[in-house]
């Protein structure tokens, strides 16, 4: 049981912008920790999306962007194309648990 | 270009034990944080431990400490699982990640290896 909750799912139309939330507590997000937020793409290794004060890796397009308040985080993605279809899962530190805990991943299914 | 390669995966009776390998190349080993990430069969990704760049720390999820070890040989950058009385619950793929920091709470994970299979069965 993880202790960062999201939606099971979440759908949209191409082109169109779908949020992701990921809600915690006063022990991981809502203590300051940074989020971080992961695509798994089916049957590959997940892959590090935004990471930090809304950083993005190299190469990962700006349809991704993130934000935070109190404690919970959500991803939007903008411009939904049909490779978003995926898995996506935030991350943070949890300083009850002194360990870093995965939200419950959420499934983007692009209609 | 980062480059992480599991190995060790396996099947493996209950209470038994196996030893996982991840051998990095890449990037200088010593200044990164190392983890091992685990995904049971059709569910979500679990925590399992993390050893600081310098070796000096370590942390485990409830559900492994003092059942796992992580450690690392800094002269052939590799990570290493040691997996002791197993469980049915401790089936699935184990990845390696390299710790985006040396050593923070506010560590993330990239990039991940391609992960290998541990089935925890009779």
């Amino acid at each position: 049981q993880s202790v960062l909750t999201q939606p099971p799912s979440v759908s949209g139309a191409p082109g169109q912008r779908v949020t992701i939330s990921c809600t915690g507590s006063s022990s991981n997000i809502g203590a300051g920790y940074y989020v971080h937020w992961y695509q798994q793409l089916p049957g590959t290794a997940p892959k590090l999306l935004i990471y930090g004060n809304s950083n993005r890796p190299s190469g990962v397009p700006d349809r991704f962007s993130d934000s935070k308040s109190g404690t919970s985080a959500s991803l939007a993605i903008t411009g939904l194309q049909a490779e978003d279809e995926a898995d996506y899962y935030c991350q943070s530190y949890d300083s009850s648990l002194s360990g870093y805990v995965f939200g419950t991943g959420t499934k983007v299914t692009v209609l | 270009e980062v480059q992480l390669l599991e190995s060790g995966g396996g099947l493996v009776q209950p209470g038994g034990s196996l030893r996982l390998s991840c051998a990095a190349s890449g990037f200088t080993f010593s200044s990164y944080a190392m983890s091992w990430v685990r995904q049971a069969p059709g569910q979500g990704l679990e925590w399992v431990s993390i050893m600081s760049g310098s070796g000096g720390s370590t942390d485990y999820a409830d559900s492994v400490k003092g059942r796992f070890t992580i450690s690392r040989d800094y002269s052939n950058n590799t990570l290493y699982l040691q997996m002791n009385s197993l469980r049915a619950e401790d089936t699935g793929v184990y990845y390696c990640a390299k710790g985006c920091y040396s050593s923070s709470r506010n560590n993330c994970f990239d990039p991940w290896g391609q992960g290998t299979l541990v089935t925890v069965s009779s």
